[in-house]
């Protein structure tokens, strides 16, 4: 069965430099969701899209944004990196009307240096 | 708001020890309920979810009961093995918000 695509799984940065994530969610789901995890922590919601839209915001830095594209991917911008955005960041997506039942990618691990 | 709180970890377990992660939860509403586990270096997956009260979530072995009255949705598996170390869930979602709350997570450590 397919699953949520990210890429890349692994992305070097240094410190004041912009990274791109990208998120190919599940065919036929209709909301995409960015989560950041920090060591040992739990996934802090981001952000999400609804048919493209954006629908809900979380503790997303202003220096972060995002975007869902016709063909229903999404990338996660991130500029001026801090060494503190060092960690997991995931896109899950959800099927249509299964409430809080999503489906996580297996993540980017980005490393600020 | 609401919010999730779970036992802390690390909880290490022998093979075949019966396992218990409490979870309980503070929210407005009637939230579904959900247990996530997340192996080393991979994504979360879901492990079992309830949507209502006295509801029973089971998968793999692992079950849990939304109960409305305590606000727990405790984590139970009768005979844990060394493929279940993971960290677990507990999340929610509904009520007044349309995002997963997650709780801080618990490691399981299941030794031979």
């Amino acid at each position: 069965a397919a699953g949520v695509i990210q890429s890349p799984r692994h992305l070097i940065k240094e410190k004041r430099e912009t990274a791109t994530l990208k998120c190919y969610p599940i065919p036929r789901h209709d909301t995409v969701y960015w989560y950041q995890q920090g060591p040992g922590q739990d996934p802090q919601f981001l952000i999400s899209f609804y048919e493209k839209m954006q629908s809900d915001k979380g503790s997303i830095p202003d220096r972060f944004s995002a975007q869902q594209f016709s063909d229903y991917h999404s990338e996660l911008n991130m500029s001026s990196l801090e060494l503190g955005d060092s960690a997991l960041y995931f896109c899950a997506s959800r099927p249509l009307g299964r409430g809080g039942e999503q489906f996580f990618g297996p993540g980017t691990r980005l490393t600020v240096l | 708001g609401n919010s999730v709180t779970q036992m802390e970890g690390p909880v290490t377990l022998s093979e075949e020890a019966f396992l218990t992660i409490n979870c309980t939860y503070t929210a407005t509403g009637y939230p579904s309920l959900f247990w996530y586990v997340q192996y080393p270096g991979e994504g979360l997956q879901l492990l079992l979810k309830a949507t209502k009260a006295d509801d029973k979530g089971s998968n793999k072995g692992f079950e849990a009961t939304y109960r409305k009255e305590t606000t727990s949705f405790h984590l139970e598996k009768g005979s844990v093995q060394v493929s279940d170390s993971a960290v677990y869930f507990c999340a929610l979602y509904g009520g007044a918000t349309n995002k997963l709350i997650f709780g801080t997570g618990t490691l399981l450590a299941v030794q031979p």
